[in-house]
Parts: C-alpha cells; sequence; structure tokens
C-alpha cells in the first residue's frame, strides 16, 4: 500500500521528445508537489498543487506543464526534452492549512536521462 | 530569499560514534524545519519535525534543535550504524507549503 507512487521510476529518452511522469497519493492529502534534484543532489521545488489548483510555480521553463485532474494525482508533462532536464524528479504531498506539524510524503523518484 | 547550508557535506565515521550534522539558514520567518534522510535511488523519509515554537525533538537515537536566533539546527545521532549510512537533508517550510532543502550530509558508518 504505497503511500506516493510515480510511474516509471527510470525514463530515458532523447533529446526534443514530450513524456510524462505520472504521480498518485492515496493518503488523503489536498496539496501535491514536484521536486527536482539535479546531479549536484541539490532538490529544489518546482510545483505545488492545492485541490487542483496551481498556488507554487518556481520559474520554471514553459516547457514543463503540471496537471492534476484530481486531489489525487499530479502529474507532469515536458515538452521538447532538454539535456539539462536530466534529473532524478521527485513526487510528494501533504495537507495544506499551513499546520506547523504537517510534513510532506516523498515518492521514489523518477530519474530522468535525456540523451 | 532562504538560503539553506549543511556542513559537512559528506562524513565517515565507524560504527558507535555519536555524531553531529549542521544545518543554517538565513531566514527565520520560518513554520518549522524537518530533518529528511535519503537512500540511495529512494525518495526521502522525514525523520523529525521542529515546530517554529519549539526548541528540540527526539525520535530514538535521532535528537535535533533548533535556534531560530543564530539561523540553526544540528541533528544529533547516537551510536551510530551502518544502517545509518545515507544522504541527510534540512528542509525549512515557510508560507504555502513551501520546503527550501540544503544540499545534504552524506553520512557514511562503517562497520
Amino acid at each position: 500500500d504505497t503511500a506516493v507512487s510515480q510511474t516509471p521510476k527510470y525514463l530515458v529518452t532523447q533529446m526534443g521528445n514530450d513524456k510524462s511522469i505520472k504521480c498518485e497519493q492515496n493518503l488523503g492529502h489536498d496539496t501535491m508537489y514536484w521536486y527536482k534534484q539535479d546531479s549536484k543532489k541539490f532538490l529544489k521545488i518546482m510545483f505545488s498543487y492545492n485541490n487542483k489548483e496551481l498556488i507554487i510555480n518556481e520559474t520554471v521553463p514553459n516547457r514543463f506543464s503540471p496537471k492534476s485532474p484530481d486531489k489525487a494525482h499530479l502529474n507532469l508533462h515536458i515538452n521538447s526534452l532538454e539535456l539539462g532536464d536530466s534529473a532524478v524528479y521527485f513526487c510528494a504531498s501533504s495537507f495544506s492549512g499551513g499546520a506547523p506539524t504537517d510534513t510532506q510524503y516523498f515518492g521514489p523518484g523518477t530519474r530522468l536521462t535525456v540523451l | 530569499k532562504q538560503e539553506v547550508t549543511q556542513i559537512p557535506a559528506a562524513l565517515s565515521v565507524p560504527e558507535g560514534e555519536n555524531l553531529v550534522l549542521n544545518c543554517s539558514f538565513t531566514d527565520s520567518a520560518i513554520y518549522n524545519l524537518q530533518w529528511f534522510r535519503q537512500d540511495p535511488g529512494k525518495g526521502l523519509t522525514s525523520l523529525l519535525l521542529i515546530q517554529s515554537s519549539q526548541r528540540e525533538q527526539t525520535s530514538g537515537r535521532l535528537n535535533a534543535s533548533l535556534d531560530k536566533s543564530s539561523g540553526r539546527s544540528t541533528l544529533y545521532i547516537a551510536a551510530s550504524q551502518p544502517g545509518d549510512s545515507a544522504t541527510y537533508l534540512c528542509a525549512l517550510e515557510t508560507s504555502g507549503s513551501r520546503l527550501t532543502f540544503g544540499e545534504g550530509t552524506q553520512l557514511t558508518v562503517n562497520p
């Protein structure tokens, strides 16, 4: 009974292609996130959705488009992939409301390699 | 803009040793500070969460402290074990559920 799941786990593709990464959580959370971890292991937030609405967009290129069909899902679509997009992408979820005790639960990550 | 720094970047210790990981941050207007563990090829696991109004939290062999005035947190691991080998990440939560991470400390505990 995985809490936050991502598919695929690995994704290898050619430059210029379009690809999607899917994320699902079964924790009943209302907020979901996408993070990017680069080759230096630095983890940085990309997007956050609360009840299917975008609340954080950290100056990510327009080629990245998150889509949240419902509270339990947040997918990430990437157009025209570039070499610099190679990274590990993590999905996470939490309860919103600003409660200081709410931690975020992370998925296992998707390792994207652009050739 | 919140900046989070973790020192050291890597640490190797013999089994059984007590150790301290350090985290410093520039903006004290935080909701909480969290310590995560990341194993190779895996996601992040939350270890401890210290609310802004708290000074420390303990869980088993782990103790985390928070000093907002100096912009510092420490993660103390007692009697380290090889299974503690992982990357430890410090993260600060600010408004809008925004987490800002440090670059992590890669810990190796040698048997």
